[in-house]
């Protein structure tokens, strides 16, 4: 089935230890978003990609860094990981840059941060 | 600045009764979609509904309904003939013409036998 999947699911890094996390659907869809929900809160949009035009919210920290080197992956970074990172990060597709489709959500990969 | 707000942090519905989860937004767009979304526990992130700022019907999805009031600003979910299984975290959320999409702070639904 085509979908969403983020690898790993659970991650676990060190206080200041770069981490990457991974994204990758068989969606072929334009538009791949970053977000970070915390514990009983609202899914933060961090940045999306539209094809290969990267857009950044401006309130995301530099620590946030993300690459997409093709249609199927996209990555994000965290340079310097903080306590407060600790976070399930989430991985989404959307088809077009057409407010009316929705997303589809990856599993998400829960970041502990020790 | 865009704006989704849940104000109902959390709600009891007695099962096979019918319930509304409220969500008002603020945008300067023109062009914009609404959507509800279903968590569960598991944390996985469901789809249920869409509305377009331009549709003139309200959406409907099986037992999911949007009330759609465009002048007041909201986009109501109503989920008839309630189900156990329906017991999750429930988001608003909007996606600009720019691909970004905000999401409200979330509705607790609890489904009581």
């Amino acid at each position: 089935d085509a979908m969403v999947i983020q690898n790993p699911r659970y991650q676990v890094t060190q206080f200041g230890k770069p981490v990457t996390l991974s994204c990758s659907q068989t969606l072929n869809h334009n538009v791949m978003y970053w977000y970070q929900q915390k514990s009983s809160q609202a899914p933060k949009l961090l940045f999306h990609y539209y094809d290969k035009d990267f857009n950044n919210e401006a309130d995301t920290p530099d620590n946030f860094q993300s690459r997409r080197p093709n249609t199927s992956f996209c990555f994000l970074d965290i340079r310097s990981p903080g306590l407060g990172d600790a976070a399930m990060y989430l991985c989404a597709t959307s088809s077009r840059r057409d407010s009316g489709n929705e997303q589809y959500f990856g599993p998400g990969t829960r970041l502990t941060v020790t | 600045a865009q704006k989704i707000t849940q104000t109902q942090p959390g709600m009891f519905v007695q099962e096979k009764e019918a319930v509304t989860l409220d969500c008002t937004y603020d945008t300067s767009d023109q062009s914009y979609g609404l959507f509800w979304y279903k968590q569960p526990s598991s944390g996985e992130m469901i789809f249920l509904i869409y509305q377009g700022s331009y549709d003139e019907q309200n959406a409907t999805e099986g037992r999911y309904s949007l009330n759609f009031q465009k002048a007041r600003k909201s986009a109501n979910l109503v989920i008839s003939a309630s189900q156990l299984g329906d017991s999750a975290m429930y988001f608003c959320a909007m996606r600009r013409s720019s691909n970004q999409f905000y999401f409200g702070t979330g509705t607790s639904l609890t489904v009581i036998p």
